[in-house]
């Protein structure tokens, strides 16, 4: 069974960047049938995409956050990462990573979520 | 089109029928999946494809997609079904994902 586990800070400086690491457990990390995905929810809002990466290292990002996204994977410790550069207060939400599987294009195993603040 | 569009709102009586929907062009090329979120959870895939449920989900869930227009209904609703639901598909390009507005469901 996949798991996936969100860390990092909960709290970061407007303008500042928000980086957040999603470690993979069950493995799953390193096959052609997945894609790895971040999504995000503001409070008492719907979710949000923010984008995908490929074992091969490609990536698709939501173009509304494109020029202040990156996101990177590190196959040896089974992790993909998120940079989110530039913040606001409107960034503020709980971040989730996920598994997308590519036939369906479906989040079927998702993170618990971890909660940013962008506050001063 | 980028965008899915959902009723913000939908209820139902206990042990009754109920149908969430979701508009979008996208939907002409590609199925609708949809996830349930309860207050402080992740959400949950509960149906994908062409009316799949994954391992888990009761039986009491279905899917189906016509057109621009893909719907999961509820046949006897019960009070744990009460939650928020997103649809959620492929953009036109094939490479974005698209998400729903949601629809909170109250079951009276």
């Amino acid at each position: 069974q996949t798991q996936l586990q969100e860390s990092g800070p909960g709290l970061v400086k407007p303008s500042e960047t928000l980086s957040l690491t999603c470690t993979v457990s069950g493995g799953s990390f390193s096959s052609d049938l997945y894609y790895w995905g971040w999504i995000r929810q503001p409070p008492g809002k719907g979710l949000e995409w923010i984008g995908r990466i490929y074992y091969s290292g490609s990536t698709y990002y939501n173009p509304s956050l494109k020029s202040r996204i990156s996101i990177s994977m590190d196959m040896s410790n089974s992790q993909f990462s998120l940079n989110l550069s530039s913040v606001t207060a409107a960034d503020t939400a709980v971040y989730y990573c996920a598994r997308l599987r590519g036939s369906y294009y479906v989040f079927d195993f998702w993170g618990q979520g971890k909660l940013v603040i962008v506050s001063s | 089109s980028s965008e899915l569009t959902q009723d913000p709102t939908v209820s139902v009586a206990l042990g009754q029928t109920v149908r969430i929907t979701c508009q979008g062009d996208s939907l002409r090329g590609y199925f609708a999946s949809w996830y349930q979120q309860k207050p402080g959870q992740a959400p949950l895939l509960v149906m994908y494809g062409k009316d799949k449920r994954p391992s888990g989900i009761p039986d009491r869930f279905s899917g189906s997609n016509s057109g621009t227009t893909a719907s999961l209904t509820i046949t006897g609703a019960q009070p744990e079904d009460e939650a928020d639901y997103y649809c959620s598909s492929r953009d036109s390009s094939g490479n974005y994902v698209l998400f729903g507005g949601g629809s909170k469901l109250t079951v009276l």
